[in-house]
């Protein structure tokens, strides 16, 4: 199983500032077949990134992914007020497709 | 635009049977273009996978879950459903239907997720 650590656990950052997110797989993805949702409370994750890089429909270039192997990252340039919210990693190279813990995007 | 409706107990007590329904609208569940799955977020939790089901009935499972899972699709009611028995208080979450896309381009295995239901809340009590 490919498990996936996500860091910081927290950032604490203020609107117009930049967010970078970390997930490392514990084994290469040599796919990049990794993806990053966002989810805010009381509602479902919402796809923000797909094969590590590929914006989904609809998302705002603020978002941009990169990475590969065992290192991805999720930059957003600037935050928005409606940025702050949960991010998680997921990877689909192999079964079971597991998720990381999640990185929670607060504002200081 | 496709929709994901998640339905069930609400409540169900230890070591019984849960059963959730996902039904799907604006779209067909027969086609080769996706999977559909199940999602789980205990309580202040993060997201746990639990399987996903093709509409040919082929599955992908999380072993973590040791067979107590079982999902079946019914085409001809464009729903698809989860079945976990023997269930505790660590099976009491939030279950999330979704779709995953798929493609030739991944020899037909799983993409993301892109369409989510809004969830369904699972307690276990007696």
């Amino acid at each position: 199983e490919i498990v996936l650590t996500q860091s910081p656990g927290t950032l604490s950052l203020s609107a117009g500032e930049r967010a970078t997110l970390s997930c490392r797989a514990s084994q290469r993805i040599s796919t990049n077949y990794v993806a990053w949702y966002q989810q805010k409370p009381g509602q479902p994750p919402r796809v923000l990134i797909y094969d590590a890089s590929s914006r989904a429909t609809g998302i705002p270039d603020r978002f941009s992914g990169r990475g590969s192997g065992t290192d991805f990252t999720l930059t957003i340039s600037r935050l928005e007020p409606e940025d702050f919210a949960v991010y998680y990693c997921q990877q689909y190279h192999a079964s079971p497709f597991t998720f990381g813990p999640g990185t929670k995007v607060d504002l200081k | 635009q496709v929709q994901l409706q998640e339905s069930g107990p609400g409540l169900v007590k230890p070591s019984e049977t849960v059963s959730l329904t996902c039904t799907v609208s604006g779209g067909s569940i027969d086609s080769r273009s996706f999977y559909w799955g199940w999602i789980r977020q205990s309580p202040g939790k993060g997201l746990e996978w639990i399987g996903y089901i093709y509409y040919t009935g082929g599955t992908y499972d999380n072993p973590s879950l040791k067979s107590r899972v079982t999902m079946s699709i019914d085409t001809s009611k464009n729903q698809f459903s989860l079945k976990l028995n023997s269930v505790t208080a660590a099976d009491a979450a939030v279950y999330f239907c979704a779709r995953a896309v798929t493609s030739y381009r991944s020899g037909w295995s799983p993409y993301y997720l892109d369409v989510w239901g809004k969830g369904t809340t699972v307690s276990v009590s007696s």
